[in-house]
């Protein structure tokens, strides 16, 4: 099946620092990849929809320019949380499209 | 409301079936799915049904779906400690997945 990374699996960062989530689709291109926030004991909330080539599209309430995604290529999307807080904290995953989303192992981020 | 609703607990002796439920809002959806999370990891695709089916048999795993009442349901049969895990269900609402909060079951041995 396809694979999906992510980089890193977990970081720890002082508030006010940014951190930058990569997700990469291993084996196949995907031009739409997908970012999640999963709280704890909660399910998991799409953030944005990237798009290889183009914006990304984010859900309300999700803040475009805290939460910077750049889709620059077919098998690589980052996350870029700027200025992180540590109401930040959260474990983020993303997925690729291919007929069906495949997920990668998520990245856990904690700010200090 | 919520959009897709599960119970947030279940327990059963290992070697019972376990059944999971799950009730969903939208029934445009087309396609339902079943996710399995370990502690710390990502999601895993345990399996999925279009919406015109009314059941899918993998294996262990059972994929009740009653589209009028919409709902969902997960039965694994000769459950084992190593499907310990958090079971979301999601809905496609075109392409983005919709999830619950998922399950979490606890096997006893």
């Amino acid at each position: 099946g396809a694979v999906v990374s992510q980089h890193p699996s977990w970081v720890i960062c002082k508030s006010g620092t940014s951190v930058k989530i990569e997700c990469r689709s291993l084996d196949f291109q995907a031009t739409t990849m997908f970012w999640y926030r999963q709280f704890p004991k909660q399910s998991l909330m799409l953030m944005a929809t990237s798009n290889e080539g183009s914006k990304a599209t984010y859900e309300q309430g999700v803040e475009k320019d805290k939460f910077l995604i750049n889709h620059a290529s077919l098998t690589l999307s980052t996350l870029t949380v700027t200025s992180a807080h540590p109401e930040d904290s959260s474990f983020y995953i993303c997925s690729a499209l291919r007929n069906e989303q495949f997920f990668g192992p998520g990245t856990r981020l904690t700010v200090l | 409301g919520e959009d897709v609703e599960q119970s947030l607990f279940l327990s059963v002796r290992e070697g019972d079936s376990s059944v999971i439920n799950c009730t969903y809002t939208d029934s445009s959806s087309t396609y339902l799915y079943w996710y399995k999370q370990e502690p710390g990891a990502g999601l895993q695709l345990l399996t999925y049904i279009f919406s015109n089916k009314d059941m899918k048999q993998d294996q262990r795993l059972t994929v009740l779906l009653n589209k009028k009442d919409k709902h969902l349901s997960l039965r694994i049969a000769d459950t084992q400690t190593g499907d310990s895990a958090i079971y979301f269900c999601a809905e496609s609402r075109n392409t983005p997945l919709v999830f619950g909060k998922g399950t979490r079951l606890s096997v006893i041995a």
